[in-house]
């Protein structure tokens, strides 16, 4: 299986701010990674596929980087709905396999 | 707009079977680009891919639950269902179903979940 690993597991942040959320994968998966995001009792949204390729409807500040083994998330001028959680995912292999998510905290 | 909702019961006993359905609506469970999926979250933790079934009933497993688990579907019904034998506490999560997209290669909708406890 491929283990993917984020980090940090939580963040503070304030409105306003940058922040970058880094999943890094056990071999390379090519751009074979998406990010989600999940609020509290709610299933997750797919805000980037393809390591980089923003779906349709999610605000133009998230941003979706990397190739091969190591992928970043960034989020610039945090808005208060973008805190959550956040998870990659490798769409490489199955078993689809995703990090443990990245808590995003006021 | 696909919409999916899973039903099954919240409570299941340690080494019984633990049966989820979903209903596929706002779509057509046939429609071949997807794959129906099951995912499950324990409390606090990451997400787990249980398997998948296409339209066709090909199936794929997580090796980690292959030999206790069964998905099916059932395109006269619109649905897809999973059964999971055997259940011990470590099954203990939210149950997800989604659908996969075959050429895109993620999930586009997801159910809202169904929390199942197994405990006696």
């Amino acid at each position: 299986d491929i283990q993917m690993t984020q980090s940090p597991s939580s963040l503070s942040a304030s409105v306003g701010d940058r922040v970058t959320i880094t999943c890094r994968a056990s071999q390379s998966i090519s751009t074979y990674l998406n990010w989600y995001q999940q609020r509290p009792g709610k299933a997750p949204k797919l805000l980037i596929s393809a390591a980089s390729s923003l779906q349709s409807g999610v605000p133009g500040r998230f941003s979706g980087s990397g190739s091969g083994t190591d992928f970043s998330l960034t989020i610039t001028s945090l808005q208060l709905e973008d805190f959550a959680t956040y998870s990659c995912q490798q769409s490489y292999n199955t078993p689809l396999t995703f990090g443990q998510g990245t808590r995003l905290e006021i | 707009q696909v919409q999916l909702q899973e039903s099954g019961p919240g409570l299941v006993k340690p080494s019984q079977t633990l049966s989820l359905t979903c209903t596929v609506s706002g779509g057509s469970i046939s429609n071949t680009i997807y794959y129906w999926t099951w995912l499950r979250q324990p409390a606090g933790k990451g997400l787990e891919w249980i398997g998948r079934v296409s339209t066709t009933g090909i199936t794929n497993y997580n090796p980690a639950l292959k030999s206790r688990l069964i998905v099916s579907i059932d395109t006269s019904k619109g649905q897809f269902s999973l059964s999971l034998s055997s259940v011990t506490a470590e099954d203990t999560a939210v149950y997800y179903c989604a659908s996969w997209v075959i050429g895109a290669r993620y999930f586009d909708h997801w159910g809202q979940g169904n929390l199942v406890t197994v405990s006696s």
